[in-house]
């Protein structure tokens, strides 16, 4: 596709319950990212992946939460045990990895989690 | 301590008018890159515009130019000729170093353009 795309848009669950959230790169970026975005704040980063391994992983709540991307392209955020305090829009972003110029990041239009 | 900060948490113009949206930063890094972007409330993030540490000139790119003061390190947004269409959530960021395109963002303002 043209653009990161998130899947899903909308995500209603349980406490207690897991949650994966999708993200499909722009073709050929090598770079992904996941950031959490709470209501009012700006987007935190969670982790960062350059091609198939976590180069930072640092943002990264606590264990609950894990990301993967085994081939290189797409990356799925996985949440286990949500909740409350998980509900967030969740934000994809990609790049080309590291470039000269400005290396801007390409956002998707984010996976909002309401956990129940 | 935190890294970017936006002191705005709103703002309002009137079409056409100019306006500038305050951002300042801290790093103890030589070599950082500085970012806007505009999240409308579709809540797409859209990349505005971009100031490299080591630039000389003031980034532009349209109505939006960066007035970059690097030794007060502030990026704060100019945005001219303001359109009814620029209303959204302004972002600065930054990126430190040259190892990653990892952003921190800074907690936004809130851009309210009326006719």
């Amino acid at each position: 596709g043209a653009g990161v795309s998130q899947t899903p848009s909308n995500k209603v669950t349980e406490k207690g319950k897991y949650v994966e959230l999708r993200c499909d790169p722009i073709s050929g970026h090598t770079a992904l990212y996941w950031y959490r975005q709470s209501l009012g704040q700006g987007p935190e980063f969670l982790i960062y992946f350059q091609g198939t391994g976590a180069a930072d992983d640092s943002g990264l709540p606590n264990d609950r939460f894990f990301a993967v991307r085994p081939e290189g392209s797409v990356s799925t955020l996985k949440i286990q045990r949500t909740e409350r305090g998980d509900s967030a829009v969740y934000l994809c972003a990609s790049s080309l990895g590291r470039t000269e110029y400005s290396g801007e990041l390409f956002f998707g239009e984010g996976s909002r989690l309401t956990v129940l | 301590a935190q890294k970017i900060t936006q002191t705005q948490p709103g703002m309002f113009v009137q079409e056409k008018e100019a306006v500038t949206l305050d951002c300042t930063y801290d790093t103890s890094d030589q070599s950082y890159g500085l970012f806007w972007y505009k999240q409308p409330s579709s809540g797409e993030m859209i990349f505005l515009i971009y100031q490299g540490s080591y630039d000389e000139q003031n980034a532009t790119e349209g109505r939006y130019s960066l007035n970059f003061q690097k030794a007060r390190k502030s990026a704060n947004l100019v945005i001219s000729a303001s359109q009814l269409g620029d209303s959204a959530m302004y972002f600065c960021a930054m990126r430190e170093g040259y190892n990653t395109d990892k952003l921190i963002f800074g907690t936004g303002t809130r851009l309210q353009v009326f006719p």
